[in-house]
């Protein structure tokens, strides 16, 4: 079956520090992944997405590009803010016909940055 | 335009008991997803509906049990609740077109079981 391996946190930062946090995955087609962001007491929102192999998905200062040679997904920033302190989590679906198969989510990053 | 909505908030139940949770999709929407988010973990699926019908589901007991009413609406239901069934139970709203459209999350549902 699928699944998603994050790297470990918690992660704390200083301010304009540089963020990576690694993501693998395994799965048995050509799936699309996904970064999510939890803030404090809310739901889920997407971050960034990319659908195919080498594809770069970026919002709010984040990257992540999907690496088929490699499995991988890591979420980069160049400079974190105080803001940025959330739970992030990796996720992957399989396409398929009806388009909106389940999310298979990582266990989750704590990030915190200090100012 | 109102995002997903859940209800209630935070509910505290003891073993055994059953429990209805609560969901409206984006308005527009017309799937809706149930997740399982233990303390620390990330959320794990339970179960799709779309058109009223459960159309996949994940590695949970018939405890859970789901409905989606004509409006789109949806419940989940758990019963015989276990101390294990604490979580925040997560419902995402999406749109079926046979493309990959984004899931949207509620805030969750806080549920203790004592």
């Amino acid at each position: 079956g699928n699944s998603v391996t994050q790297m470990e946190g918690p992660v704390t930062l200083s301010e304009e520090a540089f963020l990576t946090i690694n993501c693998t995955y395994t799965a048995t087609g050509y799936p699309s992944l996904f970064w999510y962001v939890q803030y404090p007491g809310e739901g889920l929102q997407l971050l960034l997405k990319a659908t195919k192999a080498d594809d770069k998905g970026s919002n709010k200062g984040f990257e992540a590009t999907y690496r088929k040679e490699t499995t991988s997904f890591h979420l980069e920033k160049g400079s974190v803010q105080v803001s940025d302190s959330a739970v992030y989590f990796c996720a992957l679906t399989e396409r398929s016909n009806f388009g909106n198969e389940k999310l298979t989510f990582g266990t989750g990053t704590r990030l915190t940055i200090i100012p | 335009d109102a995002g997903v909505t859940q209800s209630p908030t935070h509910l505290i139940k003891t073993r055994g008991q059953q429990v209805t949770l609560r969901c409206s999709p984006k308005s527009g929407h017309d799937t809706v997803s149930w997740y399982q988010q233990a303390l620390g973990q990330g959320p794990q699926f339970i179960f799709q509906y779309y058109e009223e019908e459960e159309r996949q589901r994940g590695n949970f007991p018939d405890r859970f049990s789901g409905h989606q009413f004509p409006n789109y609406s949806s419940e989940l239901n758990v019963n015989a609740l276990l101390l294990g069934d604490s979580a925040l139970y997560l419902c995402a709203s999406s749109v079926t077109s046979g493309t990959y459209n984004e899931q949207f999350f509620g805030p969750g549902t806080r549920l203790t079981v004592l």
